[in-house]
């Protein structure tokens, strides 16, 4: 069982570049999230999805873009790269919501923006 | 405005004694709350949660109590190993549709051989 499988593990953007992580669940399940974790923080949500076609703002959505065109896939893409952007980013996927199975988590992308 | 607050980042206690984690919350709609840890390198794994219509879940040698009236929830490791040295996160969510999970900040528990 892959789980949910994130791409690329580290990545170094140029303050303007633009780039897309991958996300990818092959539980088929419907809920898919995108957090990112700063230093001493704990984990804010960017974005979700209940569902292809669908997906709504988190907590942080500002200078992030998402899209859900399959069950499995939920690319997260920055498009002007930022030094506040520098994060650790963890795809994560759910059956349901609001349940006590929780989630899982990929192992994440360290992004570092210069 | 922190809705789940952990508000000690970093525990140490010796290993085959009693870890608490502590975590409190401020928003009242919130209905199931959870624990996961988390090793450097990895994902958060989920590790155990209650309902809000419990106030105790054990699961071996985890316990998580849960205070409603004082907002209050707490994860007991007894006895306490060194595997168990990583960041703990409480996280909190609504029954509601769109509510995804509010995580806290996290506190390192560090399990001294």
């Amino acid at each position: 069982n892959a789980g949910v499988t994130q791409t690329p593990k580290f990545r170094i953007l140029k303050i303007g570049q633009s780039m897309t992580l991958q996300c990818a669940q092959d539980m088929n399940h419907n809920y898919m999230y995108w957090y990112r974790q700063d230093p001493g923080m704990g984990l804010k949500l960017i974005y979700y999805s209940v569902g292809a076609g669908i997906t709504d703002k988190g907590e942080v959505p500002n200078g992030y873009n998402v899209s859900r065109s399959t069950t499995e896939d939920f690319p997260l893409r920055l498009e002007l790269a930022a030094p506040s952007q520098t994060s650790v980013y963890f795809c994560a996927s759910s059956y349901v919501q609001g349940q006590l199975d929780g989630y899982t988590f990929g192992s994440g992308t360290r992004l570092t923006v210069v | 405005d922190q809705q789940v607050k952990q508000n000690s980042p970093s525990l140490s206690v010796q290993e085959g004694r009693i870890s608490i984690l502590n975590c409190d919350y401020t928003n009242s709609m919130f209905d199931y709350f959870l624990w996961y840890k988390k090793y450097p390198a990895e994902g958060p794994t989920f590790l155990i949660s209650i309902s809000s219509i419990k106030d105790k879940n054990e699961d071996g040698r985890f316990t998580v109590f849960l205070n409603k009236s004082a907002k209050h929830l707490s994860l007991h490791i007894v006895p306490s190993q060194p595997g168990d040295s990583a960041v703990y996160f409480c996280a909190a969510s609504g029954n509601s549709g769109n509510t995804p999970l509010v995580f806290g900040k996290g506190t390192r528990l560090s399990v001294i051989a």
